[in-house]
């Protein structure tokens, strides 16, 4: 019953290939994202989505493609994939747009490694 | 554009101590402030949520203040255990979407 979860955990490829990565939530939120953990720690937003709907894109290449099927669904999808996209990669969902007062939910994460 | 910074970057203290974590933010027009936990390999834990409107917010031994003219929070943890050993980050929503700082690594020695 986790509230948000990513699949898979670990995901260890070459450079070149192309990848992707599942997000699913079950708390009935409209609103959904994917942010980069970098090697420093830091977190930084890549997509949002609400509704199905893109509302955020920053500043993203564009080989990363956000993919909703559904408002409970926002998967993630890397072409040609470089060594500086090893990070952790992480979803989260709100019951809203983030500038509605909503809290934010956390999956656990999916470590990427590119070598 | 927003930044947020949290001073210290890495905290050590014995089991049993009070203490505070710092986090400022440049612009104030923020929607709400969100303190996280992250243990080590693990996602993160939503802590506590402060509203703009809000000053303070309480969660057992944890009480986060806001002072959003100043650009400040403070999150206090009293009593500290060793189960509190782990990352913290504070986030603020500006637009739509979440800032985050560089995380406090807190460690709680017994």
């Amino acid at each position: 019953d986790t509230a948000v979860s990513q699949t898979p955990k670990y995901l260890v490829t070459q450079m070149g290939n192309d990848k992707s990565i599942k997000c699913e939530q079950n708390l009935g939120h409209d609103t959904m994202y994917w942010y980069k953990q970098d090697s420093k720690k830091f977190l930084k937003i890549m997509f949002s989505y609400n509704n199905k709907e893109l509302i955020i894109n920053e500043t993203v290449p564009n080989r990363f493609s956000p993919k909703s099927p559904d408002k409970a669904h926002l998967n993630l999808h890397i072409n040609s994939l470089e060594l500086g996209d090893s990070a952790v990669y992480f979803c989260a969902s709100s019951q809203d747009l983030a500038d509605r007062n909503n809290e934010q939910f956390f999956g656990p994460g999916t470590r990427l490694t590119v070598l | 554009k927003q930044e947020v910074t949290q001073i210290p970057a890495a905290l050590s203290v014995p089991e049993g101590e009070n203490l505070v974590l710092n986090c400022s933010f440049t612009d104030s027009a923020i929607y709400n402030l969100q303190w996280f936990r992250q243990d080590p390999g693990k996602g993160l834990t939503s802590l506590l949520l402060i509203q703009s409107s809000q000053r303070e917010q309480t969660s057992g031994r944890l009480n986060a203040s806001l002072d959003k003219s100043s650009g400040r929070s403070t999150l206090y943890i009293a009593a500290s255990q060793p189960g509190d050993s782990a990352t913290y980050l504070c986030a603020v929503t500006n637009g739509n979407k979440l800032v985050f700082g560089a995380g406090t690594i807190l460690r709680v020695k017994s």
